[in-house]
């Protein structure tokens, strides 16, 4: 166990729904990260928060939106779902200044978008 | 732009030693990770270099040289169990929080 919990671990969904994702980060950790990463893709970033406040964008699209909440868990939202959004998305956790050991990930939610 | 390449595939055998190869370009360079991935599992960190050299780990090792955007990753004594990909990420600004960017990462299969 890494510390960071996601859930659900898989999710099958329509096309065209909505579906949220959780992620709480590992104790201390005030950052979170969301990544993508498809069939033969690398990991994509989407969208880091640091203590409740949206810090990075990446590329995210227009129908993907997050929130980190004040006791620091953090949520995807993905709509209008569409075949392509099928991946895995990973939350990921850091600590603060402490930049050696980078992140710690959680155990990935598997979408399929049918 | 951030670029990071790597080989797509690798093999080796048992008991061998192999080496995975990263470059990249990015603006700004504060670091560069090499994390382990097996099918379906999340990434787990390997290594970290910010400054050029070698850092020593057990059987696996990390090399950089800043001048060259250049990496890589040894693993020594091989073992079936180190079939997985191996990601290689850079955090391109001056910052211990920016986003880090990974490449499409290496497969390797360990053979007998």
């Amino acid at each position: 166990d890494s510390g960071v919990t996601q859930t659900p671990k898989h999710l099958i969904t329509a096309t065209g729904q909505r579906v949220t994702l959780r992620c709480s980060p590992r104790s201390g950790d005030l950052s979170v990260y969301w990544y993508q990463q498809s069939l033969d893709q690398g990991l994509q970033f989407l969208i880091q928060y640091y203590n409740g406040e949206e810090r990075a964008k990446g590329n995210i699209l227009e129908r993907f939106s997050a929130q980190q909440f004040p006791d620091l868990h953090s949520e995807l939202n993905l709509s209008s779902l569409e075949l392509g959004d099928s991946a895995l998305y990973f939350c990921a956790s850091s600590e603060k200044k402490t930049g050696s050991y980078g992140y710690t990930f959680g155990s990935g939610t598997r979408l399929t978008v049918v | 732009g951030q670029n990071i390449d790597q080989p797509t595939e690798m093999t080796a055998t048992e008991g061998a030693i192999v080496q995975i190869n990263c470059t990249y370009q990015t603006s700004g360079f504060n670091g560069l990770f090499w994390y382990q991935q097996h099918a379906g599992e999340a990434p787990t960190f390997l290594s970290y270099n910010v400054l050029d050299g070698l850092e020593e780990k057990g059987r696996f090792s990390s090399f950089l040289s800043r001048s060259k955007g250049y990496s890589y990753l040894l693993l020594k004594e091989l073992q079936m169990k180190d079939s997985a990909s191996y990601l290689c990420a850079v955090r391109p600004l001056n910052s211990g929080n920016t986003p880090l960017v990974f490449g499409k990462g290496t497969r390797l299969s360990v053979i007998a």
